[in-house]
């Protein structure tokens, strides 16, 4: 599974777009894009996923380039509540394995 | 949406004992399960894959002995720490996948904590 580099963390003001950017430069061509995130404690929560089109749902926006090496996640009004670990992962849709990378902790402040 | 819940939610036991950990998909049928588990403050690893009426398959690393799992329907399976030691503590977390893949639903976890 190709790897994904993250900014380890971001702090984004309540009320502004976050965007999360995501490096995955070794993709291959049948691999997904996956977003989840994790509240503290809690189990992990889908966010979004996608191939090569662009992508948005009632939780966020998948913005991925062209050649497919890098991605961004926005969340277009960032709320307390979206504080928490982002995780970026690449992986096949043919086995579901998702490997967790260290993630972006987003800190959404007042 | 899709749920899934574990129980327990955390449990402490004596080392030597072995603990057994469910999850459950409650309104969905969930075709694939998988087991992490979480140290403090790292991120998830990924122990194992299991379908419904198969044997899981094991990541790289973890001990197949020790952590039973079990797929036996289309909504259960369980995680069996077998003769926990206290470096098995940490924060087990399932999910489960329905007919798609590209979706998968995380329990809320179970922290297991060894005397």
């Amino acid at each position: 599974d190709a790897k994904t580099t993250q900014p380890p963390s971001m702090d984004c003001a309540e009320g502004r777009a976050a965007n999360l950017p995501c490096n995955h430069s070794t993709i291959s061509g049948n691999e997904y894009v996956y977003w989840y995130r994790q509240i503290h404690s809690q189990g992990p929560q889908y966010i979004i996923h996608g191939l090569k089109n662009n992508e948005t749902n009632e939780m966020a926006s998948l913005i991925i380039t062209e050649d497919r090496k890098s991605s961004t996640l926005i969340l277009p009004h960032a709320t307390l509540r979206d504080t928490a670990v982002y995780y970026c992962i690449v992986g096949s849709s043919n086995t579901g394995k998702l490997i967790f990378g260290q993630g972006t902790t987003l800190q959404v402040k007042p | 949406g899709a749920v899934v819940s574990q129980h327990p939610s955390w449990v402490i036991c004596k080392s030597g004992t072995s603990v057994k950990i469910e999850c459950r998909s409650l309104d969905f049928q969930a075709t694939t399960m998988f087991w992490y588990r979480q140290f403090p403050k790292q991120s998830l690893m990924l122990m194992a894959t299991s379908n419904e009426g198969s044997k899981a398959t094991y990541e790289q690393g973890v001990e197949k002995d020790k952590f039973l799992i079990n797929h036996a329907s289309l909504t259960l399976s369980t995680l069996t720490v077998t003769s926990a030691h206290p470096e098995d503590s940490s924060f087990y977390i399932c999910s489960a996948s329905g007919s798609s893949l590209y979706e998968q639903y995380f329990g809320p976890g179970t922290r297991l904590t060894v005397t």
